[in-house]
């Protein structure tokens, strides 16, 4: 059984603090790895995606991705209460294969 | 674009009974997909569609049915609901495999 692990948190930041976001999966041959951030009561959002090992940056956020360690990080910098929400990661498989598999989530609470 | 519509937003079924969830898209979305989400978890995958005419299992597929007839509309049928079917259903489309739109969900309670 293919698995995404995260901690549920919930995780606590001060404002303006930067948040950092764990997530390990099984299936060494996953390709491609998603974070998304669900406010509760509603559907979830794609905040980024990454393919490569190594960082990648938009705006706030940084995902990060090392697949020799079967682990991506998503961090958020500069922290806002409004950032207070379920942080989802995902992964899909190898090529041929269009199924995600997400993670159970981090809870991120920014304390103002 | 009205994006990812789902229908109806919540509803009530009892023991055995069957129904169908709406999925709809406007966004000449290839891929599709539905997923269901208990409380204080993540989402699972139900099952989903590369076009139309292709459907396959995700992980959870028990109890469960999909078509996909046109590229617009993906609908899941539940048949005999269970009360382990109770969860939020989410729909979902995507281009390309980078971005999935969510539609708003669909509450469904089994009594």
């Amino acid at each position: 059984q293919k698995e995404v692990e995260q901690n549920s948190g919930p995780l606590s930041v001060p404002e303006g603090a930067i948040a950092s976001l764990n997530c390990t999966y099984s299936d060494r041959g996953s390709q491609s790895f998603f974070w998304y951030r669900q406010y509760s009561g509603k559907s979830p959002e794609l905040i980024m995606f990454i393919y490569s090992n190594g960082d990648k940056e938009d705006g706030r956020f940084t995902a990060q991705l090392n697949k020799a360690s079967q682990y991506v990080s998503l961090l958020i910098r500069d922290s806002q209460p409004s950032d207070s929400a379920t942080y989802l990661c995902a992964v899909m498989g190898g090529s041929g294969t269009y199924k995600y598999i997400f993670g159970t989530g981090t809870r991120l609470k920014v304390l103002a | 674009n009205a994006g990812v519509t789902q229908t109806p937003k919540f509803r009530i079924l009892k023991i055995g009974q069957s129904m169908t969830l709406q999925c709809t898209q406007d966004m000449n979305h290839n891929y599709m997909y539905w997923y269901r989400q208990d409380p204080g978890m993540g989402l699972k995958l139900i099952y989903y569609s590369v076009g139309a005419g292709i459907t396959d299992k995700g992980e959870v597929p028990n109890g469960y049915n999909v078509s996909r007839s046109t590229t617009e509309d993906f609908p899941l049928r539940l048949e005999l609901a269970a009360p382990s079917q109770t969860s939020v259903y989410f729909c979902a489309g995507a281009t390309d495999t980078d971005t999935q739109y969510f539609g708003p969900g669909t509450r469904l309670t089994v009594l």
